[in-house]
């Protein structure tokens, strides 16, 4: 049962535009949600997280928009740059100290 | 965040053996996990490692597999027992500090024949 689902496998956007990946949710008890970029042979680095009492979260060139009612998120990067292409995963977790469960992953490609 | 360092970067091992993984921070965290990613997969939570207490293991994750140690606060290790080549994956593990945001180690990449 894949409760966190990102049904876009792979996004391509030229540089300078704007990239919106979304994400999609079905547990309820999730409270806290995170994205994370990762390059191939690294780890996920950590990009932006928002808490499920918030609608919007900025941080530089990345915002997270959540939509409870949907449980539906979206990470946008604006603008895009080339080194911003990575794969990029959102995970939710049930308060702190807990696991988080991660979707499958959009490949980001961004071209000059 | 944190510098999390993990040994082996990866390894090739043959099946029926085992191969310990090892995770270093360079703070004090209590709360450290183990994660898998299976070619092509997401990240799955293998286990919760809380220093003071027995690890926690996911539905589908067992001890005998996946032993594992947190002996103080800065580090912990997981153990792939009697490997198969399905357990061939990137081991990472990852920390938080009580903020609920994860910080992960640059994995562990192992190919099991």
């Amino acid at each position: 049962d894949q409760q966190v689902k990102q049904n876009s496998p792979s996004l391509s956007v030229q540089e300078g535009r704007i990239s919106i990946l979304n994400c999609d949710y079905t547990n309820s008890m999730f409270d806290y949600f995170l994205w994370y970029k990762k390059y191939p042979a690294e780890g996920p680095t950590f990009l932006i997280s928002i808490s499920s009492i918030k609608d919007k979260n900025e941080d530089g060139r990345f915002t997270v928009f959540l939509n409870k009612s949907a449980k539906h998120l979206s990470l946008h990067i604006v603008p895009s740059q080339p080194g911003d292409s990575a794969v990029y995963f959102c995970a939710a977790s049930e308060g702190g100290g807990n696991k988080l469960t991660f979707g499958t992953g959009t490949q980001l490609k961004v071209e000059l | 965040s944190a510098v999390i360092s993990q040994k082996p970067s990866r390894d090739i091992c043959q099946r029926g053996t085992s191969l310990t993984i090892q995770c270093q921070v360079d703070s004090q965290v209590t709360m450290m996990f183990w994660y898998r990613q299976q070619p092509g997969q997401s990240l799955t939570l293998i286990a919760t490692a809380n220093q003071g207490s027995e690890a926690t293991y996911e539905s589908g994750f067992v001890i005998d597999k996946f032993p594992i140690s947190r002996p103080n606060l800065t580090f912990s290790t997981l153990t792939v027992s009697n490997m198969s080549p399905e357990d061939s994956s990137i081991y990472l593990c990852s920390v938080e500090f009580g903020n609920y945001e994860q910080y992960f180690g640059p994995g562990t990449r192992l190919t099991v024949t």
